[in-house]
């Protein structure tokens, strides 16, 4: 069974950086594209980015791209999501995602906020 | 960027309806377009993949269609348990894109 599971959410200041994690489980990871999806509170689904198999290769929504970083460790079949200069307009939900969003984590909050 | 205009945004409809509804892509995208189902508090369920294939587990009252840049999901004979919120999303060409969203819900 495939299984997403993110963390490192929480509260964090205007200005701070986070780095969420995303273990993944009953796939094997470094066979699969996998990136990230936001949805902020009552709002519709952002595609953040995604990042291919040897993270050779990566591709970002232009409007994030300064600020996220996408990347992964195989060997721990973990895939991350680097915030850095985080604003009011970052809190979300943040979803790990696989293969074009086949399969979905359950989300992690994320709330900026002073 | 490649536009998804998702219409309608709100759906009233009764159990056992047939509903529509469609995402018009603003380029082209082949078939690179799939179907999410959210439910309040839970994450996107994939429903429809390649524009009309069902994916694993989805009832077969969902089906998808394509009529050139206009793409659609229906759900036949509407049961309760399909109120929901549903998405599209192209992934032909980055960034990709997801529609606004289509709240279906008992009219």
């Amino acid at each position: 069974e495939v299984k997403l599971v993110e963390s490192g959410g929480g509260l964090v200041q205007p200005g701070r950086s986070l780095k969420l994690s995303c273990a993944a489980s009953g796939f094997s990871f470094n066979d699969y594209w996998m990136g990230w999806v936001r949805q902020a509170p009552g709002k519709g689904l952002e595609w953040i980015g995604e990042i291919n198999q040897d993270s050779s290769t990566i591709n970002y929504t232009p409007s994030l791209k300064d600020k996220f970083t996408i990347s992964r460790d195989n060997a721990q079949n973990t895939l991350y999501l680097q915030m850095s200069k985080l604003g009011s307009e970052d809190t979300a939900i943040y979803y790990c995602a696989m293969g074009a969003a086949g399969y979905w984590g359950q989300g992690v909050m994320v709330t900026v906020s002073s | 960027d490649i536009q998804m205009t998702q219409s309608p945004s709100s759906l009233p409809a009764s159990l056992g309806d047939r509903v529509t509804i469609t995402c018009r892509a603003s380029q082209d995208i082949g078939n690179y377009l799939r179907w999410f189902q959210q439910k309040p508090g839970k994450s996107p369920r994939l429903m429809i993949y390649g524009a009309t294939n069902l994916a694993a587990g989805v009832p077969s009252r969902f089906s998808g269609s394509r009529s050139g840049s206009d793409y659609s999901l229906t759900i036949n004979s509407l049961e309760s348990e399909d109120m929901a919120i549903y998405y599209c999303l192209q992934h032909n060409e980055y960034p990709y894109t997801f529609g606004a969203g289509t709240k279906l819900e008992l009219k």
